[in-house]
């Protein structure tokens, strides 16, 4: 079956540390993988994507996520966190193939202390 | 990234009357959207695929007399929710599908948040 999951459903972190926030996905054909933020009562904001080629993805905010085939993850990453980045992350794994439709993890919400 | 846009970011309704929500891709072409729901503190949920110029793909469970999604271009596509109930009030976001690439991305409107009393 076709998943992703995301392990923490809540991560509380002190701003300036760092960050990394667990996907890993179960998926038939080769993924498209995906990272957004979500604000509260706010659409989606795509972070960062994964097609093909250099493992290791840069995205917007100072985020990056590294795709490890071998352990099927795609753990987004930030080395030093600001108190604007508390929000709920949301990984998503796709393929064209699939009528380009998204399997969505169920969000990891994060908490910024000072 | 890509633009785009919803309208209304809100709406306030009685029960049984219809809300027509707009999803408009501001500076990109899209044959393809989707409709999502969302709930309090939960994750997407996939409602129909939207393509331009056919009829929309609903999924499992979603009725489509219900919920009627028009693509009538490449930049608007619209999900009216008819004779709306409670149940019904939830956050409802559209996203666009970037087309003519093999990197086919979605972007996401700011939602659109449904009340029904």
């Amino acid at each position: 079956a076709q998943s992703v999951t995301q392990p923490d459903i809540h991560i509380t972190v002190s701003e300036g540390a760092s960050l990394e926030l667990r996907c890993n996905y179960s998926y038939g054909a080769t993924p498209y993988l995906f990272w957004y933020v979500q604000s509260p009562g706010q659409g989606l904001q795509l972070l960062l994507k994964y097609f093909s080629g250099d493992t290791l993805v840069q995205g917007i905010k100072g985020f990056e996520a590294e795709f490890k085939r071998s352990q099927s993850s795609f753990n987004l990453r930030k080395p030093s966190v600001h108190w604007s980045d508390a929000a709920e992350y949301f990984c998503a794994v796709g393929n064209a193939g699939n009528n380009r439709k998204l399997i969505w993890g169920l969000g990891t919400s994060l908490a910024v202390n000072p | 990234g890509a633009v785009v846009s919803q309208h209304p970011s809100w709406v306030i309704c009685k029960s049984g009357t219809s809300v027509k929500i707009e999803c408009r891709s501001l500076d990109f072409q899209a044959t393809t959207m989707f409709w999502y729901r969302q709930f309090p503190k939960q994750s997407l949920m996939l409602m129909a695929t939207s393509n331009e110029g056919s009829k929309a793909t609903y999924e499992q469970g979603v009725e489509k007399d219900k919920f009627l999604i028009n693509h009538a271009s490449l930049t608007l596509s619209t999900l009216t929710v008819t004779s709306a109930h409670p149940e019904d009030s939830s956050f409802y976001i559209c996203s666009s599908l970037t087309s003519g690439t093999l990197q086919e991305t979605q972007y996401f409107g700011p939602g659109t948040r449904l009340l029904v009393l």
